[in-house]
C-alpha cells in the first residue's frame, strides 16, 4: 500500500464549479502538506503549503488538513479552464533528516468551457 | 526572478548509452533535489544536496546513476548505461534550506529505446 492514496481522475467539471481534490495518507509523521499544479511536459508548480492541520486560503484555492483523519483537500473556487492540469498532493515529514516529499499518484482534472 | 533551469528538455538514447542532466537551482537556494517522475505517478527522490553534500541518495541506483554538485550550485545527474526502465521525466527542484518549499524546474523527459 502506498504511503499517500490520491485518486487518479481524470475529474471532468464545468466552468465555474466547485473542485474538491484529495488525499489520504498513512504515516502520522508527516507534518508538511502541499499541492502542487502540473500542466502537461511541465516541471509541478507549487500551489499551496501549510503546516499541520487546518485551513489556509489563496485566492480561489483553498487547503484543508485534517491529522486526525489523515486527510488532506484542495478546494478550487469558480473553476476555470486553465486550471486544467494535474494536481500532485505532497507531503513531507519532519521527525527524521529526510527532506524528500512523497507525492500522491495526482488528480487529472478537466474543467469543460 | 528566474526558476530551476534544466537541460535538455529532452533526450532520445539507445540502451547501454551514457545520458547526463543538468540542473541550475534559484540563485541562492542551498538545496537541491533529483526527481525522477513515471507516467501517471508522482515524482520519487533520487538524490539531495545541500550545498556540495550529498545528504540524502538512498533512492539513488548508485551502479549507474551519478550526481555531482561540485560548487554547490548547479548540478549534473548521469546515467551510465541507460536501460530501457530509465525512461521517465528527470525533475531537479531547489530550496531555501531543507525545511522550505520545494520548486521544480520543467524537467527532461528521457527515452530509452
Amino acid at each position: 500500500q502506498k504511503e499517500v492514496e490520491q485518486d487518479p481522475g481524470p475529474l471532468s467539471v464545468p466552468e465555474g464549479a466547485i473542485v474538491s481534490l484529495n488525499c489520504t495518507y498513512s504515516n502520522s509523521a508527516f507534518q508538511y502538506f502541499m499541492w502542487y499544479r502540473q500542466y502537461s511536459r511541465k516541471g509541478p508548480e507549487l500551489l499551496m503549503y501549510t503546516y499541520s492541520s487546518g485551513n489556509k486560503e489563496d485566492g480561489r484555492f483553498t487547503a484543508q488538513v485534517d491529522k486526525s483523519s489523515k486527510y488532506i483537500s484542495l478546494f478550487i473556487r469558480d473553476s476555470q479552464p486553465s486550471d486544467s492540469a494535474t494536481y500532485l498532493c505532497a507531503m513531507r515529514r519532519e521527525d527524521t533528516g529526510r527532506r524528500a516529499l512523497t507525492f500522491g499518484s495526482g488528480t487529472r482534472l478537466q474543467v469543460q468551457p | 526572478e528566474a526558476g530551476v533551469v534544466q537541460s535538455p528538455r529532452y533526450k532520445i538514447i539507445e540502451k547501454k548509452q551514457p545520458v547526463a542532466f543538468w540542473c541550475n537551482p534559484i540563485s541562492g537556494h542551498n538545496t537541491l533535489y533529483w526527481y525522477r517522475q513515471n507516467l501517471g505517478q508522482g515524482p520519487e527522490l533520487l538524490i539531495r544536496y545541500e550545498n556540495e553534500e550529498a545528504v540524502d541518495d538512498s533512492q539513488l541506483p548508485k551502479d549507474r546513476f551519478s550526481a555531482e554538485r561540485l560548487k554547490g550550485v548547479d548540478s549534473t545527474l548521469k546515467i551510465q548505461p541507460a536501460e530501457l526502465g530509465d525512461s521517465a521525466v528527470y525533475l531537479c527542484a531547489s530550496s531555501l534550506g531543507q525545511g522550505n518549499a520545494q520548486y521544480f524546474g520543467p524537467g527532461t523527459r528521457l527515452l530509452v529505446l
